[in-house]
């Protein structure tokens, strides 16, 4: 069964602190993604990671990088968050076809 | 830029209902259509895809599109509470190209 994972699922921050999001799937899947939702907005894409150490810049990607050192893994940064970076940040991984998402991390930046 | 399109923002309906959900895309070279549909608390999952112009049917689940009119749709027979979720439209040119993403319809099933 294909699997993607979030750490962690809900995090407050303080405007200005640093804040890391993990995602991992266990399908070598070369291809992923972060998203984040907004309500009304449907899903925008903030970086795509064609493998390690190959990462491209999606729609929305301002105040946000990526590190993928291992296939398997992909985080997200936000260095020094701020109020509007408030959101559900989502992560997938991607077959030929198919999007496979993670559960989400609702993040707060107070 | 692609810009794809979902009507309407939110539906109601009975539940044993049909639900209609409906998509316009803008680009003309556009070959991949998917619905995806996330219920609440969970990442949104795929449902159904559709390549081909015409219908698609899986289960109470029939997808039609038709590409000169730029219009993809997702009906869904015998609506059951379950089926309560928000309904994401997406599109891509090429199979391995990113999908742009419609704003997503809120599908509710009155009991």
């Amino acid at each position: 069964d294909m699997k993607v994972t979030q750490m962690p699922r809900y995090l407050i921050k303080r405007m200005g602190e640093n804040v890391l999001l993990e995602c991992g799937q266990d399908m070598s899947h070369e291809t992923m993604y972060w998203y984040r939702q907004d309500p009304g907005l449907g899903l925008q894409l903030i970086y795509i990671s064609y493998d390690v150490d190959s990462n491209s810049e999606g729609d929305i990607p301002k105040g946000y990088r990526v590190s993928r050192k291992k296939r398997e893994h992909f985080s997200l940064i936000l260095d020094s968050a701020k109020t509007n970076q408030t959101s559900v940040y989502f992560c997938a991984s991607k077959t030929d076809y198919e999007q496979y998402f993670g559960p989400g991390t609702r993040l707060t930046v107070l | 830029q692609q810009k794809v399109q979902q009507s309407p923002e939110s539906l109601i309906v009975p539940e044993g209902g049909m639900a209609s959900l409906n998509c316009t895309f803008s680009d003309r070279n556009s070959q991949y259509f998917w619905w995806y549909r996330q219920h609440s608390g969970e990442g949104p999952k795929a449902l159904m895809s559709i390549f081909s112009n015409g219908d698609k049917k899986e289960g109470r689940f029939t997808a039609h599109l038709n590409k000169a009119s730029l219009h993809v749709s997702l009906h869904i027979k015998d609506s059951q509470p379950s089926d309560s979720a928000l309904y994401f439209c997406a599109v891509s040119r090429e199979s391995n190209y990113q999908l742009i993403w419609g704003s997503g319809t809120k599908l509710i099933i009155k009991p």
